[in-house]
C-alpha cells in the first residue's frame, strides 16, 4: 500500500489549495479514504471520508461548507479541495486508508 | 461520536522498564475496530496494534495490545531506544474516525 499526497503550500487566509493522494498497491476502488490532519505539535484529528464509490462523503464540523473531498477511482487518486482557507487550518494532512497513511503534506494558513 | 480518552499524557520511562498506556472510550466500542499507532516527530503514524490486539507486521512482540468495551491497553513489555515516541489509540469502525490525544513515551 502507498500513498503520496501533494499539493500542500502556503495560502494566505481565504484562499484555496486542493490536495491529492495517489494510491497504489490496493484496489483503491474498494476502499472508504479519509483525510486526516495534525496541527504543528498537536494530536490527530479526522477531516472528512468518502465511501468506495464517491457517493457518499462526511466531514468535520470546522470544515462542512468550506472543504469537499472526492476521488477519481479511474485514476486512483483522492482530492480534497479546501477553500476559505483560515489560520487554524495550518496542519500536515494525511491521507488514510484503513491501517495505512501517507507521508502528509503540508498547509500553512498565513498572511 | 466516540471520543477516546489516553492516559497518562507523558509516560517517563527508562530503557528496559515496563510501559503501560491506557485508552478510555466514551461508550463501549467493538475490539475488532480499536487499534494504535506509533508517532515519531516528522513522521506519519505506523500502525502497531489493530483489532485490539493482534500486532500489524513487523511489529516486535515487546509490544501487546488487551482490553475490551471502554477499556484498551497497549503494553511495551521492555522499552527499547527506538520505542520511545507518541502513541494514539484509534476508534475506526465507523464515521467519524477518532483518536485519542496520545500519550508521549519518553526517556526518564
Amino acid at each position: 500500500v502507498q500513498l503520496v499526497e501533494s499539493g500542500g503550500g502556503l495560502v494566505q487566509p481565504g484562499g484555496s489549495l486542493r490536495l491529492s493522494c495517489a494510491a497504489s498497491g490496493f484496489t483503491f476502488s474498494s476502499f472508504w479514504m479519509h483525510w486526516v490532519r495534525q496541527a504543528p505539535g498537536k494530536g490527530l484529528v479526522w477531516v472528512s471520508r468518502i465511501n468506495s464509490d464517491g457517493s457518499s462523503t462526511s466531514y468535520e464540523d470546522s470544515v462542512r461548507g468550506r472543504f469537499t473531498i472526492s476521488r477519481d477511482n479511474a485514476k486512483n487518486t483522492l482530492y480534497l479541495q479546501m477553500n476559505s482557507l483560515r489560520d487554524e487550518d495550518t496542519a500536515v494532512y494525511y491521507c488514510y486508508r484503513e491501517g495505512s497513511w501517507g507521508q502528509g503534506t503540508l498547509v500553512t494558513v498565513s498572511s | 461520536e466516540i471520543v477516546l480518552t489516553q492516559s497518562p499524557g507523558t509516560l517517563s520511562l527508562s530503557p528496559g522498564e515496563r510501559a503501560t498506556l491506557s485508552c478510555r472510550a466514551s461508550q463501549s466500542v467493538s475490539s475488532s475496530f480499536l487499534a494504535w499507532y506509533q508517532q515519531k516527530p516528522g513522521q506519519a503514524p505506523r500502525l502497531f496494534i489493530y483489532g485490539a490486539s493482534s500486532r500489524a507486521t513487523g511489529i516486535p512482540d515487546r509490544f501487546s495490545g488487551s482490553g475490551s468495551g471502554t477499556d484498551f491497553t497497549l503494553t511495551i513489555s521492555r522499552l527499547e531506544p527506538e520505542d520511545f515516541a507518541v502513541y494514539y489509540c484509534q476508534h475506526y469502525g465507523s464515521s467519524p474516525l477518532t483518536f485519542g490525544g496520545g500519550t508521549k513515551v519518553e526517556i526518564k
